[in-house]
């Protein structure tokens, strides 16, 4: 079994739609979560960071932390064209301080 | 707002030749990261650093690879005898302490093994 699933889409939605990206995992050692945002041939950029389970909220962004189902999400409101990009979901808290990333959700927003 | 820097942002090179990818961490950071993404597939961990020392490493980070912060500014990863597998998108990293810290990308570098 894989440590972190992500399904990798695409997703394509029309501007001004509530999107929804979601991995899974497997470590129950993982206590550290992230979604970054990766453009085409550019550097992962951090987005939002969890710890443990609850809600992050940061404008549009919401980040859910689901401990107990090994499952996280973000959620985009009010999407727009400029968030158009790849979204990644990373974990932390094995043994050291490796990110392990998802494989990446291409999201789509057409104006 | 500090950033990561990488040099070059690509690199072609022919199969077994060295190469050497440049990074300039964040400057109050401590912990320093080295990840590879290969065309299509997930951001992999290779390596991390922590006091002029390696504090972790991945199964890909073999015998090729090597890293060293030659300076206070600079971290370098070193592949002895490149092969065709290692073209990637290489992405350095750093973060203020470790466990649980943010860890701040690079733009990466682009290799290619010919």
């Amino acid at each position: 079994q894989k440590e972190v699933e992500q399904d990798p889409g695409p997703l394509s939605v029309p501007e001004g739609a509530i999107v929804s990206l979601n991995c899974t995992y497997s470590n129950s050692a993982f206590q550290y979560f992230m979604w970054y945002r990766q453009y085409s041939r550019k550097g992962p950029e951090l987005l939002m960071y969890t710890y443990s389970s609850g809600n992050k909220e940061d404008g549009r962004f919401t980040a859910q932390v689901d401990k107990s189902s090994k499952y996280i999400s973000l959620f985009i409101r009010d999407s727009q064209p400029s968030d158009s990009a790849t979204y990644l979901c990373a974990m932390e808290g094995g043994a050291g301080t490796a990110l392990i990333f998802g494989k990446g959700t291409t999201l789509s927003v057409s104006s | 707002e500090p950033e990561v820097t990488q040099t070059p942002s690509h690199q072609v090179t022919q199969m077994g030749q060295e190469v050497i990818l440049r990074c300039v961490p964040i400057s109050n950071h401590l912990y320093f990261y080295w990840y590879r993404q290969i065309l299509g597939q997930k951001v992999e961990f290779l390596v991390s650093f922590y006091n002029n020392e390696i504090s972790e490493k991945s199964e890909i980070f073999d015998d090729q690879f090597s890293v060293e912060r030659p300076d206070g500014s600079n971290f370098t990863l070193k592949i002895r005898s490149t092969k065709l597998e290692d073209s990637a998108m290489y992405f350095c990293a750093s973060s203020e302490r470790g466990r649980g810290e943010t860890q701040y990308f690079g733009p990466g570098t682009r290799l290619l093994v010919l």
